[in-house]
């Protein structure tokens, strides 16, 4: 069955450090994997996305993720986080259940940042 | 472009009470919507999956006839919450696939329905 796993819940980091997030999928297919932010009471956006062909993708706000077959993972990561980059982070890969293009959700990982 | 509207942003119903929730693609036709539901820090979970002109298909677990889904056209699909119970406040979240898009879906700003 597929699935996502992000392994941390909380994760704190200094301002200015820097900044992996985990994420795991099972998909039997070629996966299309999304990683969306969420702050508090808003909806979500779109940071970066993976498709196809180079690995390493860029999103925005300075994010890229690293999409590795052999591992199964799609990990988001930030040279120098910002005060303003806490919020939740949400991976998801989008699969095709009952012949429909569907997203699956990680649990999501909440990134607080301290000054 | 690319952008999904909702609306209201926030209701407070009696329970007992339905309302109505609004997805709006206003850009780009949606073939198909998503309506997700959001527990405070938690996850999305997807409730539904609605294509223009056709019957909603619900997710496992979730009551086709306490959540209407409409998607009467390739710009706008509802969400009535019937006969709403404290039990029912939640984060709804819709999102839409635009026409020929295969994948990728475009999400509103959500809904925080508080049911008294």
């Amino acid at each position: 069955a597929q699935s996502v796993t992000q392994p941390d819940i909380h994760i704190t980091v200094s301002e200015g450090a820097s900044l992996e997030l985990r994420c795991n999928y099972s998909y039997g297919a070629t996966p299309y994997l999304f990683w969306y932010v969420q702050s508090p009471g808003q909806g979500l956006q779109l940071l970066l996305k993976y498709f196809s062909g180079d690995t390493l993708v860029q999103g925005i706000k300075g994010f890229e993720a690293e999409f590795k077959r052999s591992q199964s993972s799609f990990n988001l990561r930030k040279p120098s986080v910002h005060w303003s980059d806490a919020a939740e982070y949400f991976c998801a890969v989008g699969a095709r259940t009952s012949g429909t293009y569907k997203y699956i959700f990680g649990t999501g990982t909440r990134l607080k940042v301290l000054a | 472009g690319a952008v999904v509207s909702q609306h209201p942003s926030r209701v407070i119903c009696k329970s007992g009470t339905s309302v109505k929730i609004e997805c709006r693609s206003l850009d780009f036709q949606a073939t198909t919507m998503f309506w997700y539901r959001q527990f405070p820090k938690q996850s999305l979970m997807l409730m539904a999956t609605s294509n223009e002109g056709s019957k909603a298909t619900y997710e496992q677990g979730v009551e086709k006839d306490k959540f209407l889904i409409n998607h009467a056209s390739l710009t706008l699909s509802t969400l009535t919450v019937t006969s709403a119970h404290p039990e029912d406040s939640s984060f709804y979240i819709c999102s839409a696939r635009a026409a020929g898009s295969s994948y990728e879906q475009y999400f509103g700003p959500g809904t925080r329905l508080t049911v008294t």
